[in-house]
């Protein structure tokens, strides 16, 4: 079966750190890759989507970027985090269907 | 523009009565359409789906009603049972041949359902 993994679970980081949260996925391969952000009390947003290595689509501009250096491994980064970077990061996968299925997310607090 | 709205933030159903959830969506592209449920400081976790060329889907105690015209769907909970309390997010995508929903999910706010005992 695949399962998805996503780390850490929470993280805390001062203003104009830099950021990296790794996601890998296993038990399947070539899968659509995505990373949404739940801000407080607003619903998830898409940010970025990948359907092969290197091959990446933001859907926001913003402050992050993301990179899939191998199939089943999605990295989302920043060089200088700040303080509205804050929320609760997901990482999902789909087998090439509508159907996305989710992590555990990351708690993400830039103070 | 949010095409997506779930117009509830919350609601509250008696423990084995029936939980109704709402969404309305406005990009009349969507055409097929999911249900999440999300435990705080989780990821949310699919419950149902269904597609544009259906009106109904049914599985177990969850079933999803789609009315295209009015752009409306919603789930219905039959019974409702403690367990059931959470967040639940209704969402859409451009269909599952139009890229494989490479262009990820459009999301609602969510609904907070609560189950009283």
């Amino acid at each position: 079966s695949q399962t998805i993994h996503q780390w850490p679970a929470t993280l805390v980081q001062p203003v104009g750190s830099p950021l990296s949260l790794e996601c890998t996925v296993e038990g399947t391969s070539n899968p659509n890759l995505y990373w949404y952000r739940q801000a407080a009390g607003r619903g998830l947003q898409l940010l970025f989507y990948s359907i092969g290595i290197d091959q990446i689509s933001s859907e926001v501009p913003q402050n992050l970027s993301a990179s899939r250096p191998q199939d089943r491994q999605f990295i989302l980064s920043s060089k200088k985090l700040l303080l509205s970077d804050s929320g609760f990061y997901l990482c999902a996968w789909s087998p090439k269907t509508d159907i996305q299925y989710f992590g555990a997310g990351t708690r993400l607090s830039v103070l | 523009d949010q095409q997506v709205k779930q117009n509830s933030p919350s609601l509250s159903v008696q423990e084995g009565r029936i939980s109704i959830l709402n969404c309305d969506y406005t990009n009349s592209m969507f055409d097929y359409f999911l249900w999440y449920k999300k435990y705080p400081a989780e990821g949310p976790t699919f419950l149902i789906s269904i597609s544009s060329i259906k009106d109904k889907n049914e599985d177990g105690r969850f079933t999803v009603f789609l009315n295209k015209s009015a752009k409306h769907l919603s789930l219905h909970i039959v019974p409702s049972q403690p367990g059931d309390s959470a967040v639940y997010f209704c969402a859409a995508s451009g269909g599952m041949y139009s890229g494989g929903g490479a262009d990820g999910l459009t999301f609602g706010k969510g609904t907070h359902l609560i189950i009283q005992p």
